[in-house]
């Protein structure tokens, strides 16, 4: 079964740091670009960053740039987020996906996983 | 940047219904059109990709419609599974969403 399972969510303090885990599955994971969006409570979807296939190349919604950082382990089948310097409204649902590698859709997602920065 | 709006933001109907939701790109995207349904507490899932072509697995109900600027997503016969929220996507881009829930 082709599945996406995030990990590392949590509460944590303002200017904290956290690290969010995203195991891949089912499929080829080397073979795709891969996504973090995130969804704050009762909001819309928000892409955060993406990473090609050999993870030499990122990208960063401006919101996030030079806090978050894009990264792979395609021996591990895993992808991360590591998130510095957090603020209140990094508070979202984080979810990983996969880029369907046709059309710029994600075709798989992760569950998501929580992260609520509050002092 | 591209900016998409999606109309309209709620939408009220019942079990039977044809339903539509249209998205609008601030500028041409071609046919880089996604949309995806979510329920609460669930993630987003891919129904329809560059505009109009259904992902596997998507019931037929389903179809997209579009180019340019001007897209829909239209449901034929809306179902009990189908109150959920759709979002339209153009690369990293996201709609504000359409609740679509019971009249």
């Amino acid at each position: 079964e082709v599945q996406l399972v995030e990990s590392g969510g949590g509460l944590v303090q303002p200017g904290g740091s956290l690290r969010l885990s995203c195991a891949a599955s089912g499929f080829t994971f080397s073979s795709y670009w891969m996504h973090w969006v995130r969804q704050a409570p009762g909001k819309g979807l928000v892409w955060v960053s993406r990473i090609n296939s050999d993870g030499s190349s990122t990208s960063y919604a401006d919101s996030v740039k030079g806090r978050f950082t894009i990264s792979r382990d395609n021996a591990k089948n895993t992808l991360y987020l590591q998130m510095n310097s957090l603020r209140a409204e990094d508070t979202a649902v984080y979810y990983c996906a996969r880029d369907q590698g046709i059309s710029d859709a994600f075709d798989i997602w992760g569950q998501g996983t929580m992260v609520t920065v509050s002092s | 940047d591209i900016q998409m709006t999606q109309s309209p933001s709620t939408l009220s109907a019942s079990v039977g219904d044809r339903v539509t939701i249209t998205c609008r790109a601030s500028q041409s995207i071609s046919s880089w059109l996604a949309w995806y349904q979510q329920k609460p507490g669930k993630a987003p899932k891919l129904l329809i990709y560059k505009a109009s072509s259904l992902e596997s697995g998507v019931p037929s109900r389903f179809s997209g419609s579009g180019s340019g600027t001007e897209f829909t997503l239209t449901i034929s016969s809306l179902q009990p599974d189908d109150f959920a929220t759709y979002y339209c996507q153009f690369g990293v881009t996201f709609g504000p969403g359409t609740k679509v829930d019971i009249k």
